[in-house]
């Protein structure tokens, strides 16, 4: 069956745009997590939801990072003023249940660079 | 210090050896952990999970030390084809922390 997709698989932008990035989700999963993985520095948790949120619930707050889901399983991660620091994979993961760590299925990522 | 630590290596074993991974982690409250395993340019994908009883599953062995908070990951008679970051992972809630990974080659 499909798994975790992810658009654009690679993602140039100048420095000071906003990019969004698209994952679509494994039907009928109810949580999607969103990670940025650099190199040396593994993955970090920027954001995730539950199905019946209507806005996310960061898991690290951060003013230019952002994620709607207008489908229970399409999220977009919306980053805004991007800066040079931004440069990363960008990767979304889905899980069955809501609530605790639990087996994650993850996308192909998003590489962003930012010049 | 970061909630989730690993060596990051890398490892270099002949096929056929047996290689441990340790990672410790810092918050007391994490209650799952999870070995997932990460190929060159590709998503993270589980491994397996981790119990204080252990957890086998054919050449794989993870282990948990709740006392000592650290995890383990034993991989016997290693193949060209385990070569990979092996990545691990703590949390409890929604909170999910990653290890920076730990980098293995397996030589023949």
């Amino acid at each position: 069956g499909a798994g975790v997709s992810q658009s654009p698989r690679y993602k140039v932008a100048k420095r000071g745009r906003d990019v969004a990035l698209r994952c679509d989700s494994i039907s009928g999963h109810v949580t999607l997590y969103w990670y940025r993985q650099t190199l040396g520095q593994g993955s970090e948790v920027l954001t995730y939801s539950q199905s019946d949120a209507q806005r996310d619930k960061s898991g690290r707050p951060s003013g230019r990072f952002s994620a709607e889901r207008p489908e229970r399983s399409v999220s977009t991660l919306k980053i805004q003023r991007t800066e040079q620091g931004d440069s990363a994979v960008y990767l979304c993961a889905s899980s069955l249940v809501a609530g605790g760590p639990c087996e994650q299925f993850f996308g192909p990522g998003t590489r962003l660079t930012v010049l | 210090r970061k909630e989730v630590e690993q060596d990051p290596g890398p490892f270099n074993v002949p096929e056929g050896a047996t290689v441990a991974f340790n990672c410790t982690y810092s918050n007391s409250a994490s209650q799952s952990f999870f070995w997932y395993r990460q190929d060159c340019r590709k998503e993270p994908k589980l491994l397996m999970s981790v119990y204080s009883s252990g957890n086998e599953d054919g050449r794989f062995t993870a282990q948990l030390n709740r006392a000592s908070q650290y995890i383990s990951l034993l991989i016997r008679d290693s193949k060209l084809s385990d070569s990979a970051t092996y990545l691990c992972v703590g949390g409890g809630g929604f909170k999910t922390i990653f290890g920076a990974g730990t980098r293995l080659f397996v030589k023949a």
